[in-house]
Parts: C-alpha cells; structure tokens; sequence
C-alpha cells in the first residue's frame, strides 16, 4: 500500500512568488493535514481538509490556502512568499475526521526555500 | 489551549544503553490521545507508540515504552537496547479525542534530537 506522497521534494522561489505543493493521500484515508516545520519551530498546524472541506485552519495568514479535491488529493498555495516562508511543509492523512486511533500517516514533506 | 512541551533539545545515548526522552502537555481535556513521532534525516514523521489517555496501562512497542503520568501531564519516552537506527528527531504530540472542529488536530512539542553513539 503506497503511503503518503508529496510533490516537489524541493521547490525554490523568490520573495512575492506563488508556491504550489501537493499531496495524495493514503487510499481510503478521507482527511488531508498540512503543517510547516520551520527551523527551531517545531511542526505548526496550518490546514485541515475532510470529505472537500476546509475543516479547520491554523494562526496563519490568508495568503496560505489550499483544497481537496474529489480523490481526496490536496493542494497547498503559498502567495506573495516572504523569506520566512522557508521551510518543511508537511502533509499526513488519516482515514476520517473522526478517525478513533488519532494516528496521523505523513508524507515525506516539500522544502520550500524562498531566497 | 492545549500545549506540549518537551524541554530536552538535544540527547545522547551510548548504543545498547537507555534512554528517556521527557514530555509535558497541559490541557483541561479528559479523554485525548498521545503520540511519540519519530522523524529521520529522511524526513518522513513515523509513529513510535501512542497512548489512549483512559487506559491506565503504559503503551510498549518492542524495546520503546512510555511513563504516562496522567494527573502529572507527563509523557515520557524510554528507548531500551539503543540501536543506531534510533537516531533521529522525537516528537511528542496530543490530540484531543472529541470529533471534528479545532480539535481534530495534533499538536506537536518542539523535538528532541537523539544521538546514537557508537
């Protein structure tokens, strides 16, 4: 069974550019997480998507935004990236929102580095 | 808002030796769940063990184990027979057990990278 995939594995931009990362899901997982690891940060929440929907959304500007789309696949949109944009962008799902073992599959993450 | 702390940024363990790796949470939550993540230089975050917050009993996978101290808001990670494949960054994490919403999410502590000295 093939895990979490994400694309790119690097992307490269400069200040004011879009980045645009995307994820697959594991079959039959339903529920799309996205988180950015910065340097010395740790993993920060960023978006939540389940069955199409936009669930739950972290203390991030608008200018990050996605969606999920019918096969559950999701798409991550950076806009107007700033330097501190750079980092680990993670991507895990789980078979639904209301999945009861709590476990979290992730993907191996996109570096964005944004000079 | 529920927080998770892990308070060690750095451990060394000699391989076969043992090693504990700390964390503390706060939360007000009665029913949650707790995870230990282990993150590679590949990158890719794998579980290492996850605790129910109702069962009293510590979680055991192989030679990782956890101290759950639930009245303490302690979760503490023991790595026993120190292999060189442990090497990597651990993650603590909680995740509230109600459905949906804010919840659903895990939050994670800052890691602790893990050395395996040969």
């Amino acid at each position: 069974e093939a895990g979490v995939t994400q694309s790119p594995t690097h992307l490269i931009k400069t200040r004011g550019q879009q980045a645009t990362l995307r994820c697959s899901p594991i079959s039959g997982h339903t529920s799309v997480y996205w988180y950015q690891q910065a340097l010395g940060l740790g993993l920060q929440f960023l978006l939540w998507y389940d069955e199409g929907e936009e669930r739950n959304r972290g203390n991030f500007p608008p200018r990050f935004s996605g969606r999920q789309f019918p096969n559950y696949s999701s798409e991550l949109n950076v806009n107007a990236l700033e330097l501190e944009d750079s980092a680990l962008y993670l991507c895990a799902s789980s078979r639904d929102g209301q999945s009861r073992t709590g476990e979290l599959f992730f993907g191996e993450g996109s570096r964005l580095t944004v000079l | 808002a529920q927080t998770v702390t892990q308070s060690q940024p750095e451990m060394s363990v000699q391989e076969a030796e043992t090693v504990t790796l700390s964390c503390t949470y706060d939360t007000s939550e009665s029913d949650y769940y707790l995870f230990w993540y282990k993150q590679p230089p590949s990158r890719q975050m794998i579980l290492v063990i996850r605790q129910e917050a109702y069962k009293q009993q510590n979680a055991t996978e192989n030679r990782f184990s956890v101290n759950f101290q639930k009245a303490a808001k302690s979760f503490s990670l023991k790595i026993s027979d120190s292999q060189l494949g442990d090497a990597a960054m651990y993650f603590c994490a909680y995740r509230s057990e109600k459905y949906g919403g804010a919840t659903n999410k895990l939050i994670f502590g800052t890691g602790t990278l893990l050395a395996v000295q040969p």
